[in-house]
């Protein structure tokens, strides 16, 4: 298996303009997840899915993020309009059946850098 | 908010030293996990305890849990340069969401 893939693997976008960043969960995993790595905050929990269905997106900081996952295999997190302040590293991770008490596997991430 | 906390924060140390990480939690929890990040990469798993277990090796690694401290180690023995990443403790918070600690930067010099 080729793991989880994200793409793109670095973003450079001006504030105001939308950012889409997507993710390919390792097939049969039921659940996927966003995180957020900043040097500030650390690994953010930002929402996740099971079967496709979003389960928890407190995590999720305003309204401008949204995420979609059409199908089993496709995850998509959106930022619009994006600001300065989204500038991190966002992480997608798939695993099995659940993140407590099952690994998870990561992606190798998306450098976003707002402007 | 982050459930463990890693201690410490930086640790430097030559190859073939053994390495010692800590993490403190604040809430009970059903499972712990270890992952480490080699820089500018995804977070990879490494172990899993779990809240009835106290010790657990895989390879050069070993695991401890000590529930009642609220608190978990992991040893790296005879370090390689290739151990050179960031570790981070993660605990279930409920449910199925995993919260990471703030991660301990291990540097192994050769």
């Amino acid at each position: 298996d080729a793991g989880v893939i994200q793409s793109p693997r670095h973003e450079v976008t001006e504030m105001g303009q939308e950012v889409t960043l997507r993710c390919k969960p390792i097939s049969g995993h039921d659940y996927l997840f966003w995180y957020r790595q900043t040097m500030m905050r650390g690994l953010e929990l930002l929402i996740y899915f099971n079967n496709n269905v979003p389960i928890d997106d407190s995590g999720m900081p305003e309204d401008r993020f949204s995420a979609k996952m059409p199908n089993a295999s496709f995850s998509t997190l959106k930022i619009q309009p994006s600001e300065p302040r989204d500038s991190a590293v966002y992480f997608c991770a798939s695993s099995l059946n659940g993140g407590g008490g099952e690994k998870l596997f990561f992606g190798s991430g998306t450098q976003l850098s707002v402007l | 908010s982050q459930q463990g906390e890693e201690d410490p924060q930086a640790l430097s140390i030559q190859e073939g030293e053994n390495a010692t990480m800590n993490c403190s939690y604040k809430t009970s929890i059903n499972n712990l996990q270890w992952y480490r990040q080699n820089s500018g990469r995804g977070l990879v798993h490494l172990i899993l305890i779990r809240s009835n277990e106290r010790e657990k090796h895989s390879g050069r690694l070993r695991v401890t849990l000590d529930t009642s401290k609220k608190s978990s180690s992991l040893l790296i023995t005879a370090s390689r340069a290739a151990d050179t990443a960031s570790y981070f403790c993660a605990t279930d918070a409920g449910g199925n969401k995993l919260v990471f600690g703030a991660g301990t930067i291990l540097r192994v010099k050769s």
